[in-house]
């Protein structure tokens, strides 16, 4: 089974609005971390925002904040006040506590566009 | 601060020819990941190093692959004889050792390599 699912291929919002970016994930492991990523089209890879398995709050940085329901195993990213320069791929990652590699496990990404 | 630092940028070159890819992690972090991203394939993990020493190799995919790490500042990442199929860009990424599962992976620019 995939460690991360993200099932949307490609997502369009118009400039200023809001857009949730959809993440599911599979772990037995009751300590975990998921992670977002933002990969413009230059090439690199961002780092956005972290959310721990035991937060009691969703974690937000500026307008990211992730929709954490743990019971649902869904970490969903969402961008407020879509800008143009929020177009790029976002990918969902998480680590396991249980492996000691601090190795990831990445989805397929979500292509993101922002619509003028 | 200084991220992790890849050279070269890109590279193009002849099949059969050897591929050098450089990387200098971010000072003071244990970890030191080599990944491979194709559309095919997205991020695939290849390799990663603990405190200088590779850990899990299983994602190289043959023998032409080689990584080394001398030294907690320098690791390469060597392909020969290069194939065609081998065209992707190659990212390296570093990390803390951290507790359980908060710290991220921080990549670098990436090597976008093309085999003719």
């Amino acid at each position: 089974a995939q460690k991360i699912t993200q099932t949307q291929p490609g997502m369009f919002v118009q400039e200023k609005e809001a857009v949730t970016l959809d993440c599911t994930y599979d772990t037995s492991d009751p300590s975990y971390g998921l992670f977002w990523y933002k990969q413009p089209s230059s090439g690199e890879m961002i780092f956005l925002i972290y959310q721990g398995s035991y937060d009691q709050q969703n974690a937000t940085e500026g307008r990211y904040s992730l929709n954490f329901q743990k019971a649902r195993k869904s970490a969903n990213l969402v961008i407020s006040a879509s800008q143009l320069g929020d177009s790029a791929m976002y990918f969902c990652a998480m680590r396991e506590a249980a492996n000691t590699g601090n190795q990831f496990y990445f989805g397929t990404g979500t292509s993101l566009t922002v619509i003028p | 601060d200084a991220g992790v630092i890849q050279s070269p940028r890109h590279e193009v070159t002849e099949m059969g020819q050897e591929v050098t890819l450089r990387c200098k992690p971010i000072s003071g972090h244990d970890y030191l990941f080599w990944y491979r991203q194709t559309m095919m394939r997205g991020l695939e993990l290849l390799i990663y190093f603990n405190n200088n020493v590779p850990i899990d190799d299983s994602g190289m995919p043959e023998d032409r692959f080689s990584a080394k790490m001398p030294n907690a500042s320098f690791s390469t990442l060597k392909i020969q004889p290069s194939e065609p199929r081998d065209s992707a860009v190659y990212f390296c990424a570093s990390s803390l050792e951290g507790t359980g599962h908060n710290q991220p992976q921080h990549f670098g620019d990436g090597t976008r390599l093309s085999i003719l």
